[in-house]
Formats: structure tokens, C-alpha cells, sequence
């Protein structure tokens, strides 16, 4: 089963624009991570948050975590042709286990 | 990512028959995982090993065997392969310490069973 659920599931933008996509999840994490995956390649990691943490840049990658909520967002500004990807939150156990959702597909128009 | 190699990158097999996935990893990471990647379900952990000799199931460990006698080797393998578990897998590492550090994953191995 799926710790992480992503949403939307698809997102088309134009190039420039901003992508926002949502990840929630249901039992109590250590941290929360997201990962890039380009067709066809392995999964990349982009940034991690911890429990205590509210808010987290890097680039143009903002990362936010309500653990009141058990949700977590990726925000990717002034998107360009190459973020076009598959998107994945993964939750992080204590233990050192990751358990990923089904993804969100990004398409950025050019 | 160069550290973690997956081969073969593609394998057709049939029904029935043993096949063995294979990771290395160049970075001495203790920690070591298999996914298998499927379109609706994202990734599910099928094996995970802490170090050396030391491995756990992870969320669909069934059909699947590995091994640990190196660190920087985790073999999978598929004892008598079904076509349900015609997927992509996935190997990641990660390295020791802190639990809050991100994965590495190799490319993948895209595996058909006909």
C-alpha cells in the first residue's frame, strides 16, 4: 500500500509558469522527500524535509510540510521543458524505509 | 548516477525460470533496497538490507530472494519468475548515519516474463 499520495495525479503547464502538486499521508514520518523521475530513468532526489521543518528551498524548488495535515507540497517556478517529469513524495521512517506514491506526471509546454 | 550500476538494463525471460537481477554500488552505502515499479501502484519496497549479511522484506518480498555478501553488491532474484512480476526494478542506496538522507537509484532493470 501507498504511504504517499500525490495530486494531482497529471499537470499540464506552460513553460514559465509555476507547478504546484500535493502529497499526502497517513501515519507519522521521520521526514518527507521528492523524487524526479525523466522517462525511462531512475529517480532522482530533489529535497527532504524533516518532521521539525515547516519550509524548504533549493533552486527553484520550494518544499512545505504540515504535519497537523499529513500533507507535503512541491512547488516548481518558472518552469522549464526539461522539469517535465514524473513527480514522487516518499515518506521517511525511522527506520531508514521510504515509501513512495503513485507520482504526478508534469508536462511543461513549451 | 554512475555509483549505482543495475545489468542488465533489459531482460526478457519465461515462465517459470530463475533470473537474477543485479546492483553495485561504489560508495560503500550500508543501506541497500529493492523496488519494483509498476504503472498505478509507484514504487514498492521488495527486499532492503542494513549492511552485509543483514536483510529484512520489505511491502512484496513473495517470489523474490536476495543476498548480501558484499557490501556493495544486492542481487535479486526471481526463483521461478511469473508474469506478474514482469516490471521495472529499481536498486538505491543510502548511506549510514542520519535518517534523514535521500536515496540514489540505479537506472532500472526493465524485466518481461513471457
Amino acid at each position: 500500500s501507498q504511504q504517499g499520495e500525490e495530486d494531482p495525479q497529471a499537470l499540464s503547464i506552460q513553460e514559465g509558469e509555476n507547478a504546484t502538486m500535493n502529497c499526502s499521508y497517513k501515519t507519522s514520518i521521520n521526514n518527507l522527500q521528492w523524487y524526479r523521475q525523466n522517462s525511462g530513468r531512475g529517480l532522482v532526489h530533489l529535497i527532504l524535509i524533516r518532521s521539525n521543518e515547516r519550509e524548504k528551498h533549493s533552486g527553484r524548488l520550494r518544499v512545505t510540510l504540515d504535519t497537523s495535515k499529513k500533507s507535503s507540497s512541491l512547488l516548481i517556478t518558472a518552469s522549464r521543458a526539461a522539469d517535465t517529469a514524473s513527480y514522487f513524495c516518499a515518506r521517511g521512517d525511522n527506520d531508514y524505509k521510504l515509501s513512495f506514491g503513485a507520482g504526478t506526471t508534469v508536462t511543461v509546454r513549451a | 548516477d554512475a555509483g549505482i550500476t543495475q545489468s542488465p538494463r533489459y531482460k526478457i525471460t519465461e515462465t517459470g525460470r530463475q533470473v537474477t537481477l543485479m546492483c553495485h554500488q561504489t560508495w560503500s552505502h550500508s543501506y541497500m533496497f529493492w523496488y519494483r515499479q509498476d504503472l498505478g501502484h509507484g514504487l514498492r519496497l521488495i527486499y532492503y538490507s542494513a549492511a552485509a549479511d543483514i536483510t529484512d522484506k520489505g511491502e512484496v518480498p513473495d517470489g523474490y530472494v536476495v543476498s548480501r555478501s558484499k557490501t556493495e553488491n544486492f542481487p535479486l532474484t526471481l526463483e521461478s519468475a511469473t508474469r506478474s512480476q514482469t516490471s521495472v526494478y529499481f536498486c538505491a542506496s543510502r548511506s549510514t548515519g542520519s535518517a534523514n538522507y535521500g536515496y540514489t537509484f540505479g537506472s532500472g532493470t526493465r524485466l518481461t516474463v513471457v
